[in-house]
């Protein structure tokens, strides 16, 4: 089955700077890469997807990049503000249901 | 915040006790998960509806069971609660695969 990798495990940045989290996937044929965050004591919540025919994709300050030849995808987080503290995850699936998510980065904006 | 529920939020059990844990849509989905949640495994797979008295297994689905009986329950049963089993479950719905997945507000089970 489909396997993720997700770095770092914790990311702590300076509110104002850029975070990036990164995330590997080993089934060639996964096509659909959501990004979901929780914070603290709450439900996981979608925050920017891409499909596999998409390189990338923007939502104001949130970005995600995807190398299908390296099977990596990548969330960008500029001009951080102390509210996007959270655990975010990345995860990869095909058409199914078994969708797999990574491990999980918590990332803490200091004000 | 979708339709969805689950019950109880928090429960504590003993070893080889039997629970079982609900969750209710209002959204018609047809798509149903179970995950649970553990530190440094992120969220992992036990099973899935795909409709009605459709279900399948997912990564880790040794010792639970599901059923749905309706198109708005999920139900998770633990069929004898072992201490490897304490985590945060959380259900999911669904409309159609490659989606966005609708998170409960997740259930703390300790085993005691």
């Amino acid at each position: 089955g489909e396997n993720v990798e997700q770095h770092p495990s914790t990311l702590s940045v300076q509110e104002g700077d850029s975070a990036v989290i990164k995330c590997t996937y080993s089934d060639s044929a996964s096509n659909y890469f959501p990004w979901y965050k929780q914070e603290l004591g709450k439900r996981p919540q979608l925050i920017i997807d891409i499909r596999s025919n998409v390189g990338e994709k923007k939502d104001q300050r949130i970005a995600v990049t995807l190398n299908k030849t390296a099977k990596h995808f990548s969330l960008h987080i500029t001009e951080t503000q102390p509210e996007d503290s959270a655990v975010y995850f990345c995860a990869a699936g095909y058409n199914n249901n078994d969708m797999r998510f990574g491990a999980g980065t918590r990332l803490t904006v200091k004000p | 915040d979708a339709g969805i529920t689950q019950s109880p939020r928090h429960k504590v059990t003993e070893t080889g006790t039997p629970v079982t844990l609900r969750c209710h849509q209002t959204e018609n989905h047809r798509y149903m998960y179970w995950y649970r949640q553990d530190p440094g495994h992120g969220l992992r797979l036990i099973h899935y509806s795909y409709g009605v008295k459709d279900t399948d297994k997912g990564e880790v689905s040794d010792g639970y069971s599901v059923s749905r009986s309706k198109t708005e329950d999920f139900l998770l049963t633990l069929e004898s609660a072992t201490s490897s089993q304490t985590s945060v479950y959380f259900c999911a719905i669904q409309p159609d695969t490659n989606t966005e997945a609708f998170f409960g507000q997740g259930t703390r089970l300790t085993v005691v």
